[in-house]
């Protein structure tokens, strides 16, 4: 099992819809969650960052933890045609130092 | 207008050729990053420094060498050895190497491709 999965879309929404983006993972360890976006042929951006389990909400922006169940989520509220990119989940645990675990990424294109 | 600056934008390999990505970063920060992203595939560590004159090999260094000579420059070079070069290459940096408690902040990449 890897240790960080993601289904890797691609993901085709109208505009204005909810979007429900997804990652699973195996380590227990894992306490840093982080969300970025990465638009065709550039670096990733950092979106969204979490410590722990819970919730945290930018805008129209909301990252879910779900440590039990080793589960977060990306949700995306009235989805935009510039929110279409490529979001990559990672996560690292406090004993991981320099290394962040990615996800492969899902491709979300939202149709104007 | 701090920023981490790659270049070239697109490289071009010949067989048996080393080729050199720069990375140079005005964010005054000591930890810089080398990944690896093939299409459809999660970001993969090449290499990475916490501090000047020191690196450390990630999980993919077999034909990739780095040098960290100065705080704001971490190039990396594909050598001949590296037999599937082609990916897109990001670079990154954070504050310090502690990435649990830092943000990695990347530049725009480098697309390498074999002649």
């Amino acid at each position: 099992q890897k240790e960080v999965e993601q289904d890797p879309g691609p993901l085709s929404v109208p505009e204005g819809a909810i979007v429900s983006l997804n990652c699973t993972y195996s380590n227990s360890a894992f306490q840093y969650f982080m969300w970025y976006r990465q638009y065709s042929r550039k670096g990733p951006e950092l979106l969204m960052y979490t410590y722990s389990s819970g919730n945290k909400e930018d805008g129209r922006f909301t990252a879910q933890v779900d440590k039990s169940s080793k589960y977060i989520s990306l949700f995306i509220r009235d989805s935009q045609p510039s929110d279409s990119a490529t979001y990559l989940c990672a996560m690292s645990d406090r004993g991981s130092n320099y290394k962040l675990t990615f996800g492969k990424g899902t491709l979300l294109t939202v149709n104007p | 207008d701090g920023g981490i600056t790659q270049s070239p934008k697109y490289l071009f390999r010949k067989e048996g050729q080393n080729v050199t990505l720069s990375c140079e970063q005005n964010l005054n920060h000591d930890a810089m990053y080398w990944y690896r992203q093939d299409p459809g595939q999660g970001l993969r560590l090449i290499y990475y420094s916490q501090i000047v004159n020191d690196f450390q090999k990630g999980d993919i260094a077999e034909g990739y060498s780095v040098s960290r000579e100065k705080k704001e420059s971490f190039p990396l070079t594909v050598t001949s050895a590296q037999k599937n070069p082609t990916a897109f290459y990001l670079c990154a940096s954070s504050t310090t190497a502690w990435v649990s408690n830092e943000k990695l902040f990347f530049g725009s990449g480098t697309q390498l491709s074999v002649l």
